[in-house]
């Protein structure tokens, strides 16, 4: 079956634009988080979807923001771009009980 | 909030060495799982353990989940130059739903 995508697999903005990055979950699975990965922070949660609902969110700014539609599509925008926003941005999706299938991820570059 | 810490942050050894990974909180975990991150990739889930001192075998990769859960280990037996990756615990609070806390990571090497 097929996995989580996510598109686009590169990015590079310029500081101030916004961006929107967009992910695909396994079908059947209602749940999608979103993380960005750092070489010094490591994974840090952003948040997550269910049934087109934020469940959870994390400690990041309100120029973070998601969705999901009723398909369990789920967009992640991220607005007036910073440097320190360059990374790698993986987004999840699960089932109840289930651990984390990852997409490969979205790597941003600001500039 | 909760912290995970690994160690060691790196590990480099030889093609046929065993090696342990640490995975310690001073915060009590519902579950824990094991992630393997590739270059370029996603983290691939290898084992979830659920119940304190629960001990899974993965071929020659063995979890082990704390009494208490708060700590888990990671142990690779004979290891092979595929096992390179970066190796990451995540824990699940009770309180937390399905977000997870992650560790830093281990980055593996294992050479020829």
């Amino acid at each position: 079956k097929a996995g989580v995508t996510q598109t686009p697999r590169y990015l590079i903005k310029t500081r101030g634009q916004q961006v929107t990055l967009s992910c695909s979950p396994i079908s059947g699975h209602r749940s999608v988080s979103w993380y960005q990965q750092t070489p010094g922070q490591g994974l840090q949660f952003l948040f997550e979807y269910f049934s087109e609902t934020q469940r959870n969110k994390g400690n990041f700014p309100g120029r973070f923001s998601g969705r999901q539609f009723s398909n369990s599509r789920s967009e992640m925008n991220v607005s007036t771009l910073e440097l320190g926003d360059s990374a790698l941005y993986l987004c999840a999706s699960s089932k109840r009980g289930h651990g984390y299938t990852f997409g490969s991820g979205t790597r941003l570059t600001v500039v | 909030t909760q912290l995970l810490e690994q160690s060691p942050q790196f590990l480099s050894i030889q093609e046929g060495e065993n090696l342990t990974v640490y995975c310690n909180s001073s915060s009590v975990f519902s579950s824990l799982q094991w992630y393997r991150q590739e270059p370029g990739e996603g983290p691939v889930l290898l084992v979830t353990v659920v119940t304190g001192g629960e001990v899974k075998k993965l071929k020659r990769l063995t979890f082990q989940f704390g009494d208490a859960r708060k700590d888990s280990s990671l142990h690779i037996t004979a290891a092979q130059t595929g096992d390179t990756g970066l190796y990451l615990c995540a824990g699940a609070a009770v309180t937390s739903g399905s977000r997870l806390t992650f560790g830093e990571g281990t980055q593996l090497t294992v050479n020829p």
